[in-house]
């Protein structure tokens, strides 16, 4: 079964470098989403992503987050100046089609440790 | 605004027993879906099942139902025949129809299955 690729699985960065995470959606997938967790708490949106932009963000992701499709296959969000406060769980999920009600296809993973 | 709320941060089940996760939500949306994702220890997020604001049946994915009442709403997991491997986080989320892909989580349950 087809199934979201996220890399790494583990980061531990410095704070204040710049990290990136990569994630191969599904390949007949066209929406793209970053979410991520904090250690015990709920899942939150950061942003979508379709036709090469960003469709809706949420106030989590500030200036110093970005995501990009360098290529036909991959996913990337860039944080470029962490805190410690970005040490979470970041999933990548993609879905078929666009709407809210359409399931979403999350990958494993990177918890993104910072120090 | 859309809201989910899981009133039961833990669950006990005997093996082989039936259990039920509740979800209720708020939206003012009449097109939206509800999901219920599985989060073992390891992290990562499984998609179990997904039900539409205006499918007339319930769901049901092989051991996994979804009890949606509409007027209530309410969409409750029924897990049947429960085994050990379910033992983990379960998070109801809900989805717009008329937006692009945010999804809007719970705070989890935490399933734990005993022999």
């Amino acid at each position: 079964e087809p199934e979201v690729t996220q890399t790494p699985s583990h980061q531990v960065t410095q704070m204040g470098q710049e990290v990136i995470l990569r994630c191969v959606p599904i390949s007949n997938h066209l929406y793209f989403y970053w979410y991520r967790q904090i250690l015990g708490q709920k899942v939150e949106f950061l942003v979508s992503f379709y036709n090469n932009e960003i469709s809706e963000k949420s106030e989590i992701f500030d200036d110093q987050f970005s995501v990009e499709r360098p290529d036909g296959s991959n996913f990337t969000l860039k944080i470029r100046s962490t805190k410690l406060e970005d040490s979470a769980m970041y999933f990548c999920a993609s879905s078929e089609e666009g709407g809210g009600d359409q399931p979403q296809h999350f990958g494993d993973g990177t918890r993104l440790s910072i120090l | 605004a859309q809201k989910i709320t899981q009133t039961q941060p833990g669950m006990f089940v005997q093996e082989k027993e039936a259990v039920t996760l509740d979800c209720t939500y708020d939206t003012s949306d009449p097109s939206y879906g509800l999901f219920w994702y599985k989060q073992p220890s390891s992290g990562e997020m499984i998609f179990l099942i997904y039900q539409g604001s205006y499918d007339q049946q319930n769901a049901t994915e092989g051991r996994y139902s979804l009890n949606f009442q509409k007027a209530r709403k309410s969409a409750n997991l029924v897990i049947s025949a429960s085994q050990l491997g379910d033992s983990a986080m379960y998070f109801c989320a809900i989805g717009r129809g008329s937006t692009l892909g945010r999804l809007y989580f719970g705070r989890g349950t935490q399933l734990t299955v005993w022999p």
